[in-house]
């Protein structure tokens, strides 16, 4: 069975430019959750999804992220427009909703420069 | 803010000897996870505890949930090369065990000297 995966692996893009974060998570986990480590620091909480529906955004930095869920199936994160400290690793996670294991993605590093 | 307190930042042993890290935190926590992230991967879960005072072993790792709630700490026997990696404790706050939502350490560096 196919972990978590994400896409792309690494972005390199300029401070003002988009940048559109992929994850497809593991095939009927209906939670999904978005994570980001600034590097040397913990990882982050952004928010979490229960099929489409957005559970928690309290992480959600500011208006420049949105996150999507159509489907409820794979995620996109967005980020527009980017700014320099918006760099570093997002990670993205799925659950089942009887399990307390969360299985996470190997990460996009975004770098802004 | 940073909610969890996890130390050292970094350790550099040599193969064989033990380690220990450990986590803190103002705040009771329900459940206790430690993770270890290889280069270029994301976090897998190496031991899950959900009550005070556990003690829970996965090979050569043991971890305890403090009895206070509010600490963890993770040791690691026999060190060897491939136990190099970036190790992570997170918790669960009381009232969000149902939602799954992750509060994490900064992480603690380990390399391994064979």
């Amino acid at each position: 069975e196919a972990g978590v995966t994400q896409f792309p692996s690494h972005s390199v893009i300029e401070k003002g430019q988009t940048v559109t974060l992929r994850c497809d998570p593991i095939s009927g986990h209906d939670n999904l959750y978005w994570y980001r480590r600034v590097m040397g620091k913990e990882i982050k909480f952004l928010l979490h999804f229960v099929k489409e529906s957005k559970q928690d955004e309290s992480g959600m930095p500011n208006n420049r992220f949105l996150a999507e869920r159509t489907g409820g199936t794979y995620s996109t994160l967005k980020v527009q427009p980017a700014e320099l400290e918006d760099s570093g690793v997002y990670f993205c996670a799925s659950r089942l909703s009887w399990s307390t294991e969360a299985f996470f993605g190997q990460g996009t590093r975004l770098t802004v420069v | 803010g940073q909610q969890l307190n996890q130390s050292p930042q970094s350790m550099f042993i040599q193969e064989g000897e033990d380690v220990s890290m450990n986590c803190t935190s103002s705040s009771i926590f329900n459940t206790w996870l430690w993770y270890k992230q290889d280069p270029g991967e994301g976090p897998v879960l190496l031991i899950a505890l959900y009550k005070a005072g556990e003690l829970t072993s996965n090979g050569r790792l043991t971890a305890q949930f403090g009895i206070t709630r509010k600490d963890s700490f993770l040791n690691i026997s026999a060190s060897i090369p491939s136990d190099v990696g970036i190790y992570f404790c997170a918790g669960q706050r009381v009232g969000s065990s149902n939602t799954g939502k992750l509060i994490f350490g900064q992480g603690t560096t380990l390399q391994v000297k064979p």
